[in-house]
């Protein structure tokens, strides 16, 4: 079946640009995962959705980050006025509910590129 | 606060030979622990978990770890490497925080098979 689907799958942006990256979970999946990989390190979670609730934003960086999912299936991370520190691999993750919960399945990424 | 440590950066073995990866964790708790691997422009993967029932855990494509509580580790092995497994490895460890399964990644170990 389909898996986690991300998109654009690159974006290069001006500094000071607003940006909007997509994510389509796995049909069905309840939660949804945002993380952000900067380069060469490990994924680092950013928020976190159960079905439209965002449960848990404590790993925004800054409050020009901002996560929605309004009708609990797809999922916009946007950034206002991007920054170069701001460039970095976006993953988009989901997991069928709370039973499965702690198994996450990996969309591709958004790599962003701030210049 | 949860943890893992990768202890090597980078591994090089020949094709054919065993593969170890290794994995020190850092848990207040009984810990969920994963090996994830990433593929160049390709989604992480899911290679196996450990959930508290086995301690060898079997994965996909050969790999297989062992929890050792003992040790605090979780080295991921193969008895033979394989080309395709070039790639980088996470080794990653589950926090619980309410419905959420919050993952917290090493910083990764990437593989070099060479002929």
């Amino acid at each position: 079946g389909a898996g986690v689907s991300q998109s654009p799958r690159y974006k290069v942006a001006k500094r000071g640009q607003d940006v909007a990256l997509r994510c389509d979970p796995i049909s069905g999946h309840v939660s949804l995962f945002w993380y952000q990989q900067a380069l060469g390190q490990g994924p680092e979670f950013l928020t976190y959705f159960q079905n439209e609730a965002q449960l848990d934003k404590s790993g925004l960086p800054s409050d020009r980050f901002f996560a929605e999912r309004p009708e609990g299936s797809v999922s916009t991370l946007k950034i206002q006025r991007t920054q170069q520190e701001d460039s970095a691999v976006y993953l988009c993750a989901s997991s069928l509910d709370e039973r499965e919960m702690e198994t996450q399945y990996f969309g591709p990424g958004t790599r962003l590129l701030v210049l | 606060a949860q943890s893992v440590t990768q202890l090597d950066s980078h591994v090089s073995v020949s094709e054919g030979t065993p593969v170890l990866l290794r994995c020190n964790y850092s848990s207040s708790y009984s810990p969920s622990l994963f090996w994830y691997v990433q593929h160049p422009n390709k989604g992480l993967q899911l290679l196996l978990k450990y959930t508290s029932a086995a301690t060898l855990v079997k994965g996909i494509n050969g790999f297989e770890a062992e929890f050792k509580k003992s040790e605090t580790s979780f080295h991921l092995t193969k008895p033979s490497a394989h080309m395709s497994d070039a790639a980088e490895y996470f080794c990653v460890v589950s926090l619980l925080t309410g419905t959420a399964s919050k993952l917290t990644f090493g910083t990764g170990t990437r593989l070099q098979v060479t002929l």
